[in-house]
């Protein structure tokens, strides 16, 4: 299983709501991460977890929370957004090991969420 | 790794023909470079993780070139087809652990048929 999955596709809420995005890999990496894209740019970072602990946080405001449950789980909770967050929210995996093609990124599809 | 410079920007090339585009990094602290096809709605793909100076990686007729030592990296498409139309994303890297990336703005490619 080679597959990274992200629920849900896509997400609408208002400023006043709290949701999670979820992604899921079984490909026993250790390391995944969060990246937001925004409409012709590239996908730009915004949290590591390596062997579940928090290792990065690219300055994200704190209405974004992530949360890493087990190896295998990765969630990002929403609260209080505001509309200039509304993008793709992409999750990631890969091993952590530092050997050259261990080291790809496997992406998930990703939740288009539009925040009104 | 900031300063991740990629051209063309955009390019259009007709089937059949090959292409090259260019990714541009600062040399020092380079660990590897990350090269990964986007094509509309779906998820980027690896294509290639390339960390020796001269290393030469090919995938099919996708090819890519590392000079650390000037830093930057060439990718190289032989007789484009439609279905190499995407946006062609490079991340240099530096560290071993498990740090994110910092993607280029991307080479946009369309083969016209």
């Amino acid at each position: 299983d080679t597959e990274v999955t992200q629920t849900p596709k896509h997400l609408v809420m208002g400023m006043t709501n709290k949701k999670s995005l979820k992604c899921e890999q079984h490909m026993g990496h250790r390391a995944m991460y969060w990246y937001k894209q925004k409409a012709k740019k590239p996908p730009e970072l915004m949290f590591v977890y390596s062997y579940e602990k928090l290792s990065i946080n690219e300055s994200v405001p704190s209405r974004f929370s992530p949360e890493c449950p087990n190896s295998s789980l990765l969630n990002l909770h929403l609260h209080a957004l505001q509309p200039e967050d509304s993008a793709l929210y992409l999750c990631a995996s890969s091993h952590n090991q530092a050997s050259g093609r261990m080291r790809e990124q496997f992406f998930g599809p990703g939740t288009r969420l539009t925040v009104l | 790794i900031l300063n991740v410079e990629q051209s063309p920007q955009s390019l259009h090339v007709q089937e059949g023909d090959s292409t090259n585009f260019t990714c541009s990094f600062p040399s020092s602290n380079f660990y590897a470079l990350h090269w990964y096809r986007w094509e509309t709605a779906k998820s980027p793909e690896a294509l290639f993780v390339m960390t020796l100076n001269g290393d030469e990686k090919k995938k099919g007729r996708i090819s890519a070139t590392l000079n650390t030592k000037e830093g930057y990296s060439y990718l190289y498409i032989k007789g484009s087809q439609p279905e190499d139309s995407a946006t062609y994303l490079c991340a240099p890297h530096s560290g071993g652990g498990a740090d994110g990336l910092t993607f280029g703005k991307g080479t946009h490619l369309i083969i016209q048929p």
